[in-house]
């Protein structure tokens, strides 16, 4: 069965630390990959995606995540978190032959303190 | 841009009422769209898949006659809660897809039936 796998339900860091937020995939021939935030009370916010080419994808509030097929892998990364960063974060993947439906991951709450 | 909007943003309603909950897409045409549901501190569960001018399509064990969806035009998309009763509360998400793989999300609408 398709799954994404967030290992980390919390991470705690301190701020201007830098964080990693890791997610797997069940292995697949051909996935989209994206990367949506969730502020508390409101709905998902696209941060990144993966659809093709460099396996560096950069995206928003500086946020950055790298595409590792062989590990199946597609972990975020921020060098200097803020406290604004204090967020829920969601991994999801796109299966082909899925008529492009999300897979979530279960999520990971970032708290970032000082 | 890519900006969807959903209307109400909070409902409260009585055991037996109907609520109905737009999604629309506010900067683009959008012919699928899909309805969430997310339960305190869990992901999201993808409850329909929304396409415009023809049926919904359903997940495993979601009740089409207790969650109406129609996508009567390429911006809106409404999601009807039949006959709610308090175990309906929850926090429902809507998306719409943009291209063929990346979806935006609504500030979700929080229903929470007495």
């Amino acid at each position: 069965a398709q799954s994404v796998t967030q290992l980390d339900s919390q991470v705690p860091v301190f701020e201007e630390a830098p964080v990693e937020l890791r997610c797997n995939y069940s292995s697949s021939v051909s996935v989209y990959l994206f990367w949506y935030v969730q502020y508390p009370n409101q709905g998902l916010q696209l941060l990144l995606k993966y659809l093709s080419g460099s396996t560096l994808v950069k995206g928003i509030n500086g946020f950055e995540a790298e595409f590792n097929k062989s590990q199946t892998s597609f972990h975020l990364r921020k060098p200097s978190v803020h406290i604004s960063d204090t967020a829920e974060y969601f991994c999801a993947v796109t299966y082909t032959g899925t008529a492009s439906k999300l897979t979530f991951g279960t999520g990971t709450r970032l708290q970032v303190t000082l | 841009g890519a900006v969807v909007s959903q209307h109400p943003s909070r409902v409260i309603c009585k055991s037996g009422t109907s609520v109905k909950i737009e999604c629309r897409s506010l900067d683009f045409q959008a012919t699928t769209m899909f309805w969430y549901r997310q339960f305190p501190k869990q992901s999201l569960m993808l409850m329909a898949t929304s396409n415009e001018g023809s049926k919904a399509t359903y997940e495993q064990g979601v009740e089409k006659d207790k969650f109406l969806i129609n996508h009567a035009s390429l911006t809106l998309s409404t999601l009807t809660v039949t006959s709610a009763h308090p175990e309906d509360s929850s926090f429902y998400i809507c998306s719409a897809r943009v291209g063929t793989e990346t979806q935006y999300f609504g500030p979700g609408t929080r229903l929470l039936v007495l």
